[in-house]
């Protein structure tokens, strides 16, 4: 099955600063790649997806990159801001399916 | 807000017992989700219905089971409990689900189940 890598599984960043994410996925086939950012005490919320056939998006101070011959996308969040502190996921989906495999997961710290 | 909710919060119980975690899904969503989140393990899809019907399986033991009703709400079974179940378990929902389909998916605040 799917198997998706995640890091690093700690960032730290100051205030204003740049923070990237990033993750490998085994299945070639998988076409979906969605990150959710999830807070103490809430259930993970969809902040960002790609599609594959699409190699970059962007939304507003977040952005997705895509390499599918390298099997690895990255989020990259610009101008970072204390309640941007949480914990991110990214995922993949099983080939032909909906269902979603999980990174481990990164917390990231803003510090003002 | 998500638009998923999940009852109850918070649930204690002992060993051996059986409990029973239920969701309901956004509104004009088919598909629910299953998962475990637990500290060593991560985000684990435990099982996928659909419109009533199973749809995926994924990680989900023996002793746990679920099913959706008409109304699309879904409850979550798990039975013969061990300490080891201790997690967090979201449900989310997305508006289809089936094969060749990728959509959104979203999440509700999940229930907190500590076996004593």
């Amino acid at each position: 099955g799917e198997n998706v890598e995640q890091h690093p599984s700690t960032l730290s960043v100051q205030e204003g600063d740049s923070a990237v994410i990033k993750c490998t996925y085994s299945d070639s086939a998988s076409n979906y790649f969605p990150w959710y950012k999830q807070e103490l005490g809430k259930g993970p919320q969809l902040i960002i997806d790609i599609r594959s056939n699409v190699g970059e998006k962007k939304d507003q101070r977040i952005a997705v990159t895509l390499n599918k011959t390298a099997k690895h996308f990255s989020l990259h969040i610009t101008e970072t801001q204390p309640e941007d502190s949480a914990v991110y996921f990214c995922a993949a989906t099983e080939s032909g399916y909906s269902t979603l495999t999980f990174g481990k997961g990164t917390m990231l710290l803003v510090s003002p | 807000d998500s638009g998923v909710t999940q009852t109850p919060k918070h649930l204690i119980t002992a060993t051996g017992q059986r409990v029973t975690l239920r969701c309901s899904p956004r509104s004009g969503d088919l598909s629910v989700y299953w998962y475990q989140q637990s500290l060593d393990q991560g985000l684990q899809f435990l099982i996928q219905y659909y419109n009533g019907e199973e749809r995926a399986k994924g990680n989900i033991l023996e002793r746990f089971s679920a099913q959706q009703f008409p109304d699309l709400h879904s409850e979550l079974n798990l039975s013969s409990l061990e300490l080891g179940d201790s997690a967090l378990y979201f449900c989310a929902s997305s508006t289809s689900g089936g094969r060749a389909f990728y959509n959104e998916q979203f999440f509700g605040p999940g229930t907190r189940l500590t076996v004593l």
